[in-house]
């Protein structure tokens, strides 16, 4: 069975930084590009970051672009978000994707809150 | 980059009737466009992807159709379960940008 846990959620002060995992089991990280999507309170989904099933291409949406970092490590099955210089903007539950047999997501973790605030 | 519309933003309908929802890519996409249904409170879920393949397990009443700039999901039965908001996905190349969303209610 697929799974996927994000853990690493809270609240951090804007500047701070903050590092999003997302624990998976039930396929081989290594196999699919996964993805992370957010969603701030009350709005829509966003697309934040992606990372090629190899780890050699990422991408990042214009809004986090040189403050995240999207990064796995096949060998613990877990992906990672770092974000740095946070923003109240940043406020949003994030939930780790994993692609389905194209670059669609077919599987999302529960997400976790991010609450940026002093 | 390539931009996704939805219409309406929100609609209300009658317990059976035939609800469409309308995506719209500013360029061509092929058929590289997701649904996914996100239930109040809920983790989205993926309905549709190819613009017309529905995922396993997802009640045939869900359909879609498109291809290039124009794509529809249509519910042909509404039932009282289907109140989520609606989101259309392109997937062919970054940024996979989502819709803004469709609300769905019961009337």
């Amino acid at each position: 069975e697929v799974q996927l846990v994000e853990s690493g959620g809270g609240l951090v002060q804007p500047g701070g930084s903050l590092r999003l995992s997302c624990s998976v089991s039930g396929f081989t990280l290594s196999s699919y590009t996964m993805h992370w999507v957010r969603q701030a309170p009350g709005k829509g989904l966003e697309y934040v970051s992606a990372i090629s099933s190899n780890g050699d291409s990422t991408y990042y949406a214009d809004s986090v672009k040189g403050r995240f970092t999207i990064s796995k490590d096949s060998s613990k099955n877990t992906l990672y978000l770092q974000m740095s210089s946070l923003r109240a903007e940043d406020t949003a539950v994030y939930y780790c994707g994993k692609s389905g047999s194209n670059h669609f997501i077919d599987y999302w973790g529960r997400g976790t809150l991010v609450t940026v605030s002093s | 980059d390539i931009q996704m519309t939805q219409s309406p933003s929100s609609l209300s309908a009658s317990v059976g009737d035939r609800v469409t929802i309308t995506c719209r890519a500013s360029q061509g996409i092929s058929n590289y466009l997701a649904w996914y249904q996100q239930k109040p409170g809920k983790v989205p879920k993926l309905l549709i992807y190819a613009a017309s393949t529905l995922q396993s397990g997802v009640p045939s009443r869900f359909s879609g159709s498109g291809s290039g700039t124009d794509f529809t999901l249509t519910i042909s039965s509404l039932q009282p379960e289907d109140v989520a908001t609606y989101y259309c996905q392109k997937y062919n190349t970054a940024p996979r940008t989502f819709g803004q969303g469709t609300k769905v209610e019961i009337k």
